[in-house]
């Protein structure tokens, strides 16, 4: 089947430190890869996305590539700021279908 | 160009009530999703519309759950008798219709319902 295994929070970190969340699929065929991100009081939206093997999704200075041989979607930054407090959630749609299969979310919380 | 509209953003009912959630996805998106979002997990979907149609509603709960999209618009979730495990951030999303697997997905902002 489909799924998605992120990394358990929370994570907190210090304002400027470098940023890994880890996340791993298991799915047939080719899905495509998303990162989500909720911030406090808002609705779910998009961070970046790819498609395809060894594609690099890139938003807000966050950046994912997409590893087919390890499975793999790792959302990195280089130096995180207080404004990306939020929770993160790792997502697929398997081949030639549109819903989302969510990971279990991890919540990043930035300190200054 | 105004968002995915939900409401109400807040619900608290017993067991055994029913409760019924509204949205009004993004002006011209023919796809309509709802996903339930259980306190620590990730959002799982329950029901996918093309329009007025039902796409996928392999994960509804159907002898408790029931979702409606008439006129292709908007679009009504329904629990009757609502459990404790209902208990959940319910999302509404929407999508072009010919946004196919890698589009982006438009996010309501949920409504919470508490089951006591």
């Amino acid at each position: 089947g489909n799924s998605v295994t992120q990394m358990e929070g929370p994570v907190t970190l210090s304002e400027e430190a470098f940023l890994t969340i880890n996340c791993t699929y298991t799915a047939t065929g080719y899905p495509s890869l998303f990162w989500y991100v909720q911030y406090p009081g808002e609705g779910l939206q998009l961070l970046l996305k790819a498609t395809k093997a060894d594609d690099k999704g890139s938003n807000k200075g966050f950046e994912a590539t997409y590893r087919k041989e390890t499975t793999s979607f790792h959302l990195e930054k280089g130096s995180v700021q207080v404004s990306d407090s939020a929770v993160y959630f790792c997502a697929l749609t398997k081949t030639g279908a549109n819903n989302l299969f969510f990971g279990t979310g991890t919540r990043l919380t930035v300190i200054p | 160009e105004a968002g995915v509209a939900q409401s109400p953003r807040y619900k608290i009912i017993e067991k055994r009530q029913s409760v019924a959630f509204w949205c009004n996805p993004i002006s011209g998106h023919a796809t309509l999703y709802w996903y339930q979002q259980i306190l620590g997990q990730g959002p799982k979907l329950l029901i996918q519309f093309q329009n007025n149609g039902v796409v996928d509603d392999s994960q509804l709960p159907k002898d408790r759950f029931s979702a409606e999209r008439l006129k292709g618009v908007d679009s009504t979730l329904k629990i009757q008798p609502a459990k404790l495990e209902d208990s959940a951030v319910y999302l509404c999303a929407s999508t072009p219709l010919r946004q196919g697997p890698s589009g982006t997905q438009y996010f309501g902002p949920g409504t919470r319902l508490t089951v006591l």
